[in-house]
């Protein structure tokens, strides 16, 4: 069966100091993979979408990058983090040919 | 563009009561759509789904009509339970899109 890992599941980290948060999918090739982000209060946002190794969609202009050095493993970074990158981050992959999306436990990233 | 608009919350019923938690959505095709649930400090799982037209969606006592002629998919359950205590998120995909499009989910507390 599939399986989604994201790790941490809880982070805090100062004003400008570097960000890594990594996803692996296990029972699958070839995924897609996506990183939302749910900012208190708000909604979940699409910020980064990978269709294979290599292949990074960004969605919203930001402060973050995302890579895919394999292909079930997804990484969120950032060089310099802001207070307004605190949030709840979701990983997420589907198959390509279902529209169903399987979500990760999440990682709660607070900025101080 | 494509939006997807929830009932605004929070929501709080007694055990054994009746919910409808709406969802109205405007898309440019005809998509596919979802409700997601949020459990305390976890990530999302999908609840339900229907891909077309006066399809009915349902699992755990959760129903939701795909309603066309109203652009609609509430979601519906019968009696809830203090478990049911949760966000939910509804959600659209249209048909070739990378990109869930998420409402800005809706609280729901269900006291004994």
């Amino acid at each position: 069966s599939q399986t989604i890992h994201q790790w941490p599941a809880t982070l805090v980290q100062p004003v400008g100091s570097p960000l890594s948060l990594e996803c692996t999918v296990e029972g699958t090739s070839n995924p897609n993979l996506y990183w939302y982000r749910q900012a208190a209060g708000r909604g979940l946002q699409l910020l980064f979408y990978s269709v294979g190794i290599g292949q990074i969609s960004s969605e919203v202009p930001q402060n973050l990058s995302a890579s895919r050095p394999q292909d079930r493993q997804f990484i969120l970074s950032s060089k310099k983090l802001l207070l307004s990158d605190s949030g709840f981050y979701l990983c997420a992959w589907r198959s390509g040919q279902v529209d169903g999306y399987t979500f990760g436990s999440g990682t709660r990233l607070t900025v101080v | 563009g494509n939006s997807v608009t929830q009932m605004e919350g929070p929501v709080t019923l007694s055990e054994e009561a009746f919910l409808t938690i709406n969802c109205t959505y405007t898309a440019t095709g005809y998509p596919s759509l979802f409700w997601y649930v949020q459990y305390p400090g976890e990530g999302l799982q999908l609840l339900l789904k229907a891909t077309k037209a006066d399809d009915k969606g349902s699992n755990k006592g959760f129903e939701a009509t795909y309603r066309k002629e109203t652009t609609s998919f509430h979601l519906e359950k019968g009696s809830v339970q203090v478990s049911d205590s949760a966000v939910y998120f509804c959600a659209l995909k249209l048909q070739g899109a990378q990109k869930l499009v998420f409402g800005q989910g809706t609280r729901l507390t269900i006291n004994p």
